[in-house]
């Protein structure tokens, strides 16, 4: 089993709509919990990072990390066109100094005009 | 633009053969990261140096090696190439005290 799983999708969806992208992960040593973007063939962009439980936001994108379920969700609203892409999520072990990120396998979204 | 530098882009070469990649951090952070990014193995932690040591080791190959020199620029070095070994390769940063990575444009490589 890996440590983060992911719906690879791929997701299409109307632009406007409001977008939930989910991961699950089995490693309870998790503290740290990123969500990436990553256009086709370009490096991963950090989008949002999140800490143990709750909720983050930053503009139109929603982090929500679950500990109890080990389930974490980016939630993006008013989708644009220009969100197409993959969305990777990441858990981090937060003792010690390696803090390596273990990935889901990405879920391809595409958002249509 | 994340900060983080790598070269070259794309990397053409045959099996049997060594290749080097190169990364260099933004500015002021001292944790390099290597990870692997394959179609059927997804993106995975290879190797970590913290400003000049090894601090931690993913599933790198034995065939793989990697280090950072004093100015914190960082190389992997892949030997014995397999076509297996045909892959998008990232470097990222971290600064001291976070946990944000930031990734660099990555160096495709391909092995025929």
């Amino acid at each position: 089993q890996k440590e983060v799983e992911q719906d690879p999708g791929p997701l299409s969806v109307p632009e406007g709509a409001i977008v939930s992208l989910n991961c699950t992960y089995s490693n309870s040593a998790f503290q740290y919990f990123m969500w990436y973007r990553q256009y086709s063939r370009k490096g991963p962009e950090l989008l949002m990072y999140t800490y143990s439980s709750g909720n983050k936001e930053d503009g139109r994108f929603t982090a929500q990390v679950d500990k109890s379920s080990k389930y974490i969700s980016l939630f993006i609203r008013d989708s644009q066109p220009s969100d197409s892409a993959t969305y990777l999520c990441a858990g981090s072990i937060s003792s010690g100094s390696a803090r390596q990120l273990t990935f889901g396998s990405g879920t391809q979204l595409t958002v249509l005009p | 633009d994340s900060g983080v530098t790598q070269t070259p882009k794309h990397l053409i070469t045959a099996t049997g053969q060594r290749v080097t990649l190169r990364c260099s951090p933004r500015s002021g952070d001292l944790s390099v990261y290597w990870y692997q990014q394959s179609l059927d193995q997804g993106l995975q932690f290879l190797i970590q140096y913290y400003n000049g040591e090894e601090r931690a080791k993913g599933n790198i190959l034995e065939r793989f090696s990697a280090q950072q020199f004093p100015d914190l620029h960082s190389e992997l070095n892949l030997s014995s190439l397999e076509l297996g070994d045909s892959a998008l390769y990232f470097c990222a940063s971290r600064a001291p005290d976070s946990y944000e990575q930031y990734f660099g444009p990555g160096t495709r490589l391909t092995v025929t």
